[in-house]
């Protein structure tokens, strides 16, 4: 079975803090996304990777960055926290299967709060 | 620009009883379709699938439904149970693209 991780279930954090969020995944997938999701928005992109060292902005990448080091690894990072980046993370992964429809799978996601 | 619209953002149901739920597209693009289900802290999990060379793909109670004309697809579940209650996420996707267009979610009640 697919398994993604994340470094935390609840992270509390204060405002203008540098905070990191990791993803962990052990299918050997290419692909790995950052969502946040939030009541009434459904799920939005933040971040992709397709590939080790790339990245591709989804919908709402404003206030946010991320690194792919390692193919099993994509962090989240937000520079300088907001009050308004209180949200609910998660990661997922995809293989970069060619010639097929890849179904991503989710990690167990990271509540967030900003104070 | 909503590429994939979940109307009726909540539905109540009695256990044993029809669960449907529907979903929407815009791009003509989309070939792909899934159903995930999400628990209250917890990451969405996969439901069902359905590509467009088909109209209909079951799963043990789960049957989704699509119409390419209307640009329509449906999750049926029966009959409900409790543990059925959840949100339920409609996505798609098109060949050759690596993202998935998420619609906003449905949550669903089952009462026992």
């Amino acid at each position: 079975d697919v398994k993604v991780t994340q470094s935390s279930r609840y992270l509390v954090k204060r405002t203008g803090e540098k905070v990191f969020l990791e993803c962990v995944q052990d299918m050997d997938h290419e692909n790995m996304f950052w969502y946040r999701q939030d009541p009434g928005l459904g799920l939005r992109l933040i971040y992709f990777s397709y590939d080790v060292k790339m990245k591709e902005k989804g919908d709402i990448p404003e206030g946010y960055s991320v690194s792919r080091e390692k193919k099993e690894r994509f962090s989240l990072i937000l520079e300088s926290a907001s009050t308004n980046q209180t949200s609910m993370y998660l990661c997922a992964s995809s293989s970069g299967r060619r010639g097929s429809y890849n179904e991503q799978f989710f990690g167990p996601g990271t509540r967030l709060t900003v104070l | 620009d909503q590429q994939v619209k979940q109307n009726s953002p909540s539905l109540s149901v009695q256990e044993g009883r029809i669960s449907i739920l529907n979903c929407d597209y815009t791009n003509s693009m989309f070939d792909y379709f899934l159903w995930y289900k999400k628990y209250p802290a917890e990451g969405p999990t996969f439901l069902i699938s359905i590509s467009s060379i088909k109209d209909k793909n079951e799963d043990g109670r789960f049957t989704v439904f699509l119409n390419k004309s209307a640009k329509h697809l449906s999750l049926h579940i029966v009959p409900s149970q409790p543990g059925d209650s959840a949100v339920y996420f409609c996505a798609a996707s098109a060949w050759g693209n690596n993202r998935l267009a998420f619609g906003k979610g449905n949550q669903v009640v089952v009462i026992p």
